[in-house]
């Protein structure tokens, strides 16, 4: 029973294509968050939705687009790839306010 | 700025060894002090956690000590296994309005040698 889910797992491109990943979740959860974990491991929180709605939106390059079409899903389009957005990308969902988030397996994205 | 500073960035110990990663934080308003353990190729997953009513949590092997007038916390695994090698990341949440967030520390490798 998988309980967050990301496909890709590997996506290898070319700088400036266009490129989605998809993740969704098993756990009734109502937040979604994307993370970048960068080759020094470094997590940074990108965005995060509850519901729906975005409520945590950091500083990306408007480039990443999230789309959220039911709370169970939380979509990551990136346009205009670039070296620097090379990275392992990870979902993660959470129950409400509650601190403990569950992460899914991560999608490694590079870029050439 | 950050706010959650992680040490040592990498460790390694011998099996039955016992491993301390520490986290220093600098926000008095944190209410929640969760470690989170990572294996390669995996995303990161909630280890342990401990609220600051208490200055120490213990499962198994591993163990929380909480110091709030220090405003650290540090995990300890006794028994250190080379299944243990992974890497651990202490958090704390912000809140932000009406959201909450989790801060991360930069991370720890620890490899336990046979």
């Amino acid at each position: 029973d998988t309980a967050v889910s990301q496909t890709p797992k590997y996506l290898v491109t070319q700088m400036g294509n266009d490129k989605s990943i998809k993740c969704e979740q098993n756990l009734g959860h109502d937040t979604m968050y994307w993370y970048k974990q960068d080759s020094k491991k470094f997590l940074k929180i990108m965005f995060s939705y509850n519901n729906k709605e975005l409520i945590i939106n950091e500083t990306v390059p408007n480039r990443f687009s999230p789309k959220s079409p039911d709370k169970a899903h939380l979509n990551l389009h990136i346009n205009s790839l670039e070296l620097g957005d090379s990275a392992v990308y990870f979902c993660a969902s959470s129950h409400g306010g509650t601190d403990t988030q569950y992460f899914g397996p991560g999608t490694r994205l590079t870029v050439l | 700025q950050q706010q959650v500073k992680q040490s040592p960035q990498s460790l390694i110990v011998q099996k039955g060894g016992i491993s301390i990663i520490n986290c220093a934080y600098e926000n008095t308003a944190f209410d929640y002090f969760p470690w989170y353990q990572q294996f390669p190729g995996k995303g990161p997953a909630l280890l342990i956690a401990i609220r600051p009513d208490v200055s120490e949590k213990k499962e198994g092997r591993f163990t929380i000590s909480f110091n709030k007038s220090a405003k650290q916390f540090s995990l300890h695994i006794m028994d250190s296994q080379p299944g243990d090698s992974a890497t651990y990341f202490c958090a704390a949440p912000l809140n932000a309005g009406n959201n909450r967030k989790l801060i991360w520390g930069l991370g720890t490798s620890l490899a336990v040698n046979p």
